[in-house]
């Protein structure tokens, strides 16, 4: 089945140390999203790519980074993590074929910070 | 800022029983309103979606319905079984070159037997 997989599903980290989380898609999509949910919260958008080009929200800190080196992967890089980026991190995806329209989401990596 | 948001935090519903989930938004430049499921440990899982121009959209066993004049978003959903409980999102969307989601408060669903 068609589907977008992240891991890991959970990730433990130190504070300050730089962490990467990963992101796969084998729906085809041109573009790809990270959100990051806190407890009990909506789910917020870091950033998303359209094919190569990234877009940030305004309102990302810079700590949070995003590569994107082909169609099928994305990586979310959390260069300092502090207490305060602990949380859920989800990945979608969605394609032109919806006008960009739906978005399919992952089942997310919870991030532990210590 | 714009925002999307929901009246009550937790709903509890006897199975068999028909749930109404309701939203209030203010972002009248919104294409599209779509709620969400998401389940524990899980990612949100679409439901149903209605175009602005709109103002019912049925599924199976949802339905939404939208007034634009007061800005209200509700999901219903016809005979609720204990696979319902979840966390419900509404969420509207803006369209372009990659669509844009922005998620309000969610509201947390409990199904009792």
């Amino acid at each position: 089945d068609a589907m977008v997989i992240q891991n890991p599903r959970y990730q433990v980290t130190q504070f300050g140390k730089p962490v990467t989380l990963s992101c796969s898609q084998t729906l085809n999509h041109n573009v790809m999203y990270w959100y990051q949910q806190k407890s009990s919260q909506a789910p917020k958008l870091l950033f998303h790519y359209y094919d190569k080009d990234f877009n940030n929200e305004a309102d990302t800190p810079d700590n949070f980074q995003s590569r994107r080196p082909n169609t099928s992967f994305c990586f979310l890089d959390i260069r300092s993590p502090g207490l305060g980026d602990a949380a859920m991190y989800l990945c979608a995806t969605s394609g032109m074929e919806n006008f960009g329209y739906e978005q399919y989401f992952g089942p997310g990596t919870r991030l532990t910070v210590t | 800022g714009e925002n999307v948001g929901l009246h009550l935090p937790t709903l509890s519903v006897q199975e068999g029983d028909n749930s109404i989930i309701n939203c209030a938004y203010s972002n009248s430049a919104s294409d599209y309103f779509i709620w969400y499921k998401q389940e524990s440990g899980k990612g949100p899982q679409f439901i149903i979606d209605i175009r602005s121009n709109m103002d019912k959209r049925q599924g199976q066993r949802v339905t939404v319905l939208l007034n634009k004049t007061v800005k209200h978003l509700s999901l219903q959903i016809a005979a609720t079984q204990p696979g319902d409980s979840a966390v419900y999102f509404c969420a509207d969307l803006t369209t372009g070159t990659a669509s844009k989601l922005t998620f309000g408060t969610g509201t947390r669903l409990q199904v009792t037997l």
